[in-house]
């Protein structure tokens, strides 16, 4: 099984819904961070949190909010899809006190139609 | 200015020869620097971490860092075919901030 775990793998939505991604890890980590990506733009930081109480947005956080509800669960909301939100979306683990690698999930394909 | 700059390519070097690969970021208070690999559809993967001025190796992968001129590299000897992928640079600041930040990636294609 995968250390970090993102479900669901692929998704179709349309615009207007809510829907929610989530991960969870085995790691251990404390760090947890939720990613997008479009072609040519690499990896763009969403949120990010340290610890449950510790959440931070990150440089495109506009219409997505997220929940930490325990150090191994982190869920990513878009509380009302649109199109522009069509993106491959990663989740990440990381331990300072370890090691400053940062660990990926498998990723989640969204569509929104 | 963004945080992390790369070329995005694409960067095409025949089989055996040296790719190299170039970063930019522009938080002087960045401590930790990393290449990721990227197939197309796939997880990034780690490829290499460098936190102090120099050079480390690993393999048949070097990484650079010049903390004065704000700018790392990777280079790749004797590229094979399954190196062609897009390399991702990333770098956290590390105490108290560790936003993760990621460039654009540069595509490196590996002509056989």
């Amino acid at each position: 099984d995968a250390d970090v775990t993102q479900t669901p793998r692929n998704r179709i939505t349309k615009t207007g819904k809510r829907i929610m991604l989530e991960c969870s890890q085995t790691k251990g980590h404390d760090r947890m961070y939720w990613y997008r990506q479009d072609p040519g733009l690499g990896l763009r930081l969403i949120y990010y949190s340290f610890d449950v109480k510790d959440i931070n947005k990150g440089e495109i956080s506009d219409g997505y909010s997220v929940s930490r509800q325990a150090q191994a669960k982190f869920s990513l909301s878009l509380e009302s899809a649109i199109p522009n939100q069509t993106a491959l979306y990663f989740c990440a683990t990381r331990d300072d006190r370890v090691s400053t690698e940062a660990f990926f999930g498998q990723g989640t394909r969204l569509t929104v139609v | 200015q963004k945080e992390v700059e790369q070329n995005s390519g694409p960067l095409s070097v025949p089989e055996g020869a040296i790719a190299s690969l170039n970063c930019t970021y522009s938080d002087r208070g960045s401590q930790s620097f990393f290449w990721y690999r990227q197939y197309s559809g796939k997880s990034p993967e780690l490829i290499m971490s460098i936190y102090s001025n120099g050079d480390k190796e690993d393999g048949r992968f070097t990484a650079q860092l010049n903390k004065a001129s704000q700018y790392v590299s990777l280079l790749i000897r004797d590229s094979q075919p399954s190196d062609s992928a897009t390399y991702l640079c990333a770098v956290i600041r590390n105490f108290g901030n560790e936003k993760l930040t990621f460039g654009t990636g540069t595509r490196l294609t590996i002509i056989p």
